[in-house]
């Protein structure tokens, strides 16, 4: 089982659309959660940390699952500018720095 | 956004020569690393330093050399490569070397080995 497993994805869907991801996680000494969009044959970009009370930035949110061991991403409103690979990254505590990728889920938002 | 640049953004080079990637990185941070991202593959983490000190080294080929004069630059010395080293180099840093904190990525070097 890979530590960091995400939805295999595509995800196509229409502008305006609402869509989700989840992304599980094996190791229960996990620490620190991001999600991470990261455009055609560019770096990955930072969008956002994941507290354990949830957080918000504009039409997306965030949620941490610990009992469940996982976290998700929600986009609201989808645009056609959101359409790229969003990666989850997990921390374990024991393990400093390292962070363990997800194979990351692809997101088409169409017109 | 210039944080963390990388240099050059492509490289192509031959099995035998031996060439440098640069990574720079203008956050005041003090942990770097260098990843390789393969097409339709994830993220594979190479090496990391804390404080110009090595503190992962994940099973990389010695064709692969790492350098840290100092907190500000990495650089990852290449030689003898074989095609299948072809990929996406990217760098990264942090502030700390600490599950608490994100990392930022620099733009890259797509590298090709022929």
């Amino acid at each position: 089982r890979k530590e960091v497993e995400q939805d295999p994805g595509p995800f196509n869907v229409p502008e305006g659309a609402t869509v989700a991801f989840n992304c599980t996680y094996s190791n229960s000494a996990s620490q620190s959660f991001f999600w991470y969009r990261q455009d055609c044959r560019k770096e990955p970009k930072l969008l956002m940390s994941v507290y354990s009370s949830g957080n918000e930035d504009g039409r997306f949110t965030a949620q941490l699952n610990r009992a469940s061991q996982y976290i998700s991403l929600l986009i609201r409103d989808s645009k056609l500018s959101d359409s790229a690979t969003y990666l989850c990254v997990v921390k374990v505590q024991t393990n400093a720095g390292k962070s363990t990728f997800g194979d990351g889920t692809t997101l088409t938002v169409k017109p | 956004e210039t944080g963390v640049t990388q240099t050059p953004r492509h490289l192509v080079m031959g099995m035998t020569n031996k060439k440098s990637l640069k990574c720079e990185q203008h956050l005041g941070h003090n942990a770097m690393y260098w990843y390789k991202q393969s097409a339709k593959k994830p993220l594979e983490l190479m090496f990391v330093y804390s404080l110009e000190e090595r503190v992962e080294n994940n099973s990389v080929p010695s064709r692969f050399s790492p350098e840290c004069p100092n907190s500000s630059h990495l650089f990852l010395h290449l030689h003898t490569l074989q095609p299948e080293d072809s990929a996406l180099y990217l760098c990264a840093s942090s502030q700390e070397y600490s599950a608490s904190y994100e990392q930022y990525f620099g733009p890259g070097t797509r590298l090709t080995v022929t």
